[in-house]
């Protein structure tokens, strides 16, 4: 069963800090990686995709993939309240000959004024 | 640009009622189209997939279906629904082969009292 984990949360932290969110998944052929954010009530909505191990930075999300390892994390620097919110760690399964994601059940984030 | 819709937003239904929820989108052509469900507390679960006109894939065996009788069309539906068929559900799409970036539809919440 192929599978992507994270800490359910909440992680709390104040205004103005970065906000670390961690992601590992177990199949090793994964190749694409996204990371989604969901506000309460909202549908997802995509923040990043990684492809290659290393650093991609995107304003003040920074996301970074370690394929040796299997994990995938998402800074968000100079964090808002706005950001507050769970986010969504997706890889792509089948070789993503169908496109498919696998979704992990998400990290709730609250950013404290 | 492409832009998805879903409707109803919200459907309250009794058990043992039918169910047809209904995703169109816009401004592209032939894209992979995917049905999720989110249960309170639990990750997005894949329920169908399609990759073309009347091409359906289902991921978990239970009392939906799906077609997709149009290019940009996506329909889920039951006969009978169960309490446990409660949730958020999602219609997601993307845009051709070789790409797995996936967007998400408003979503419909559904209580089945």
């Amino acid at each position: 069963q192929k599978e992507v984990e994270q800490n359910s949360g909440p992680l709390s932290v104040p205004e103005g800090a970065i906000a670390s969110l961690n992601c590992t998944y177990s199949d090793r052929g994964s190749q694409s990686f996204f990371w989604y954010r969901q506000y309460s009530g909202k549908s997802p909505e995509l923040i990043m995709f990684i492809y290659s191990n290393g650093d991609k930075e995107d304003g003040r999300f920074t996301a970074q993939l370690n394929k040796a390892s299997q994990y995938v994390s998402l800074l968000i620097r100079d964090s808002q309240p706005s950001d507050s919110a769970t986010y969504l760690c997706a890889v792509n399964r089948d070789g993503g000959s169908q496109g498919n994601l696998i979704f992990g059940k998400g990290t709730k984030l609250s950013v404290k004024p | 640009s492409q832009t998805i819709h879903q409707w109803p937003a919200t459907l309250v239904q009794p058990v043992g009622s039918p169910l047809s929820l209904e995703c169109t989108v816009e401004g592209t052509s032939n894209p992979n189209l995917y049905w999720y469900r989110q249960a309170a507390g639990r990750g997005l679960q894949l329920l169908f997939y399609s990759v073309g006109i009347g091409q359906i894939s289902s991921e978990v065996p239970q009392n939906l279906s799906a077609s997709r009788p149009q290019d940009r069309q996506f329909i889920l539906s039951s006969k009978k629904l169960l309490l446990s068929d409660s949730g958020f559900y999602l219609c997601a799409w993307i845009q051709g082969a070789n790409v797995d970036t996936q967007y998400f539809g408003p979503g419909t919440r559904l209580t089945v009292l």
